[in-house]
């Protein structure tokens, strides 16, 4: 079974709205990390926000944030207020405990803003 | 240098040749680790090395082989390259139990 499913391939928003990107996860180990990355057609992979999974409150990063709902294994990152900039594929990755700090990643999301 | 150079840019191989992509980090970071990327599939860890001296093997280690003399180099091998090894190639490092991994800027392989 996949460890990471991000189910929206590719979404369009409008400028100076908020976005929400799926990422739905499957695991048995208790102590988890969850990760979302960007990455800009230039190719580099740049970290943007962190939820564990004892975190009691959602992460958030500036215009990012982490909407965690642990129950039903969801971790949606949440852009608001989009820019042009925010144009990039989106990915969202899981480290499990007992694996020690390897990242699992998903398939991505290609998130186009529309000026 | 600051963070992760990988070297390198680009290459084009011939299917059975012997290729080395290298990675240098200057963050003395513990771990490092090798990911592929193709399309549709995301990220994939190849190979990860805890600290120096020692490797293990991750999702898709089949077709490549690692060393970690040291902290700062984990260069990544393809013994005979294949066709289906086409891909984008992530060194990445992070300080062990930190939230963050660091990322290269990527190798972009092709095998003929």
């Amino acid at each position: 079974a996949q460890k990471i499913t991000q189910t929206q391939p590719g979404m369009f928003v409008q400028e100076k709205e908020a976005v929400t990107l799926d990422c739905t996860y499957d695991t048995s180990d208790p102590s988890y990390g969850l990760f979302w990355y960007k990455q800009p057609s230039s190719g580099e992979m740049i970290f943007l926000i962190y939820q564990g999974s004892y975190d009691q409150q959602n992460a958030t990063e500036g215009r990012y944030s982490l909407n965690f709902q642990k129950a039903r294994k969801s971790a949606n990152l949440v852009i608001s207020a989009s820019q042009l900039g925010d144009s990039a594929m989106y990915f969202c990755a899981m480290r499990e405990n007992n694996a020690g700090n390897m990242l699992t990643f998903g398939g991505g999301t290609r998130l186009m803003v529309k000026p | 240098i600051a963070g992760i150079t990988q070297a390198p840019t680009s290459q084009i191989l011939a299917a059975g040749r012997r290729m080395t992509l290298r990675c240098t980090q200057d963050m003395r970071h513990n771990a490092m680790y090798w990911y592929r990327q193709d399309l549709g599939l995301g990220l994939r860890l190849i190979h990860y090395s805890n600290t120096a001296g020692t490797t293990g093997k991750g999702e898709v280690p089949d077709g490549y082989s690692v060393s970690r003399a040291n902290t700062d180099d984990f260069p990544l091998t393809l013994a005979s390259a294949v066709p289906s090894q086409t891909s984008v190639y992530f060194c990445a490092s992070s300080r062990w139990g930190d939230n963050e991994q660091f990322f290269g800027p990527g190798t972009r392989l092709t095998v003929l």
